[in-house]
């Protein structure tokens, strides 16, 4: 069960488009479509914004979308907002019936 | 609206037990599998164990395999966390979250966890 790979941190500014890669392996990620995208700023619990790859639950903005592309998953956030400087983690459904996290991502909107 | 409120942490010395619960309301609580994800402080999350609607289906994650033991009482609406032979390494925040679509689409505010002597 080890973490699936994100980068450590990401920075844009203002209006800029970033994107966040979550690799697994073909166990996890590659395996299924239901990897899932969370959002958590400091102190609070995290928020689900996409889940099964690609859906968006009601009332998250559409500047977040989701893809995937064999073992890596991607979180787009594009027209960066200050609002949107927060940590960001991956989750994927796993062969062992598990799931398993990616080690987060710091968004810094500079 | 969904309300999950955890409770039962607290600080508790190596080798013991703490049980934790988790008060669902908001939705029907015997639709949905549910599961426990933990935090320690400033690092990131680690998914526990879920369990599905009907307890038919459990998992663990490999580093509490053994010692902690996820149930549910869907007449209460409540998830609960048995957690013995409590480590160091344990000491986290514990969510409580509900399953959709293989997503935890709601969190609870979480309760601490701490192992220490």
């Amino acid at each position: 069960q080890s973490a699936l790979t994100q980068p450590a941190s990401v920075s844009g500014s203002p209006g800029q488009s970033i994107t966040i890669s979550c690799t697994g392996t073909s166990s996890d990620v590659g395996g299924y479509n239901f990897v899932s995208w969370y959002q958590q700023h400091p102190g609070k619990a995290p928020k689900l914004i996409i889940y099964e790859v690609s859906n968006r639950p009601s009332g998250i903005s559409n500047r977040f979308s989701g893809s995937k592309s064999g073992n890596t998953a991607s979180l787009t956030i594009s027209g960066l907002q200050a609002e949107d400087e927060a940590d960001y983690y991956c989750n994927s459904y796993t062969s062992s019936n598990t799931r398993v996290f990616g080690g987060g991502t710091k968004v810094t909107v500079l | 609206e969904v309300q999950l409120v955890e409770s039962g942490g607290g600080l508790v010395q190596p080798g013991k037990s703490l049980r934790l619960s988790c008060a669902a309301s908001g939705f029907t609580f015997n639709d949905y599998a549910m599961h426990w994800v933990r935090q320690v402080p400033g690092k990131g999350l680690e998914w526990v164990s879920s369990i599905n609607w009907n307890t038919v289906d459990i998992d663990y994650a490999d580093s509490v395999k053994g010692r902690f033991t996820i149930s549910r009482d869907n007449a209460k609406s409540s998830l609960y966390l048995q957690m013995n032979s409590l480590r160091a390494e344990d000491t986290a925040l514990y969510y409580c979250a509900k399953d959709a679509h293989f997503a935890c689409d709601f969190w609870g505010q979480g309760t601490m966890v701490t192992v220490s002597s």
